[in-house]
């Protein structure tokens, strides 16, 4: 079946420490996108991807980091740097990245502080 | 920068019944694109709807409606014969239909819904 997988489900992190985030998707999209959803915030745009070895950063890219080296994969990686990380991301990907075309979303990796 | 305002965090409906989602947004920009988007307990966002701003008619999809307003920048969203499983939180949605234009589709805060039994 054709979709979007986030790994981890639910992700920890210690103080200090980097931790990626997976999504892999098998649509044959060209444009990936990575959201943030917090509690009463609704979903803020962290990074997206409309080619392969390009992206473009969001609202709130600070503190994260992305790669697009193949067309399937969006990684982000979690800095120590984003000192609030504690979320839910959603991972994303459309067709080609413009108009009216439909998101498809992953199931979401919780992000928690220990 | 375009907005999306939807400003009742939580509402509630009978089953069967009907209900109305609001949204409003602003934006300069006359071509553009609305969605609104479900999120179940399960946390899987699924598009409920989508509206193009060129197109006078109001999109529907089975007992999901919208009420587009371009004049008032006002999006809602309608739901008739309410069920158990359309409780979930709602967002609505815009992004720009301008050539060259980011991808950037921007959400509002959300509705919880809930439906009563």
């Amino acid at each position: 079946d054709g979709g979007i997988t986030q790994s981890p489900k639910y992700l920890f992190r210690k103080e200090g420490q980097n931790v990626t985030l997976s999504c892999e998707q098998n649509l044959n999209h060209d444009a990936m996108y990575w959201y943030r959803q917090d509690p009463g915030q609704g979903l803020r745009l962290i990074y997206y991807s409309q080619i392969v070895n390009d992206f473009q950063k969001g609202d709130i890219a600070e503190g994260y980091s992305v790669s697009r080296e193949k067309k399937e994969s969006f990684p982000l990686t979690v800095t120590s740097a984003q000192k609030n990380p504690t979320a839910f991301y959603l991972c994303a990907s459309s067709i080609r990245g413009d108009g009216g075309e439909k998101l498809f979303f992953g199931s979401g990796t919780q992000l928690s502080v220990l | 920068a375009q907005t999306v305002t939807q400003s009742q965090p939580e509402m509630s409906v009978q089953e069967a019944e009907t209900v109305t989602l609001s949204c409003t947004y602003d934006t300069s920009e006359s071509d553009y694109y609305l969605f609104w988007y479900k999120q179940p307990p399960s946390r899987q966002m699924i598009l409920v709807i989508r509206q193009e701003a060129y197109k006078q008619q109001n999109a529907t999809e089975n007992r999901f409606s919208v009420n587009f307003q371009k004049a008032a920048k006002s999006f809602s969203l309608k739901i008739s014969d309410s069920q158990l499983g359309d409780a979930a939180m709602y967002f609505c949605a815009y992004r720009s239909a301008l050539a060259g234009a980011n991808s950037k589709l921007t959400f509002g805060k959300g509705i919880t819904l809930s439906v009563r039994p």
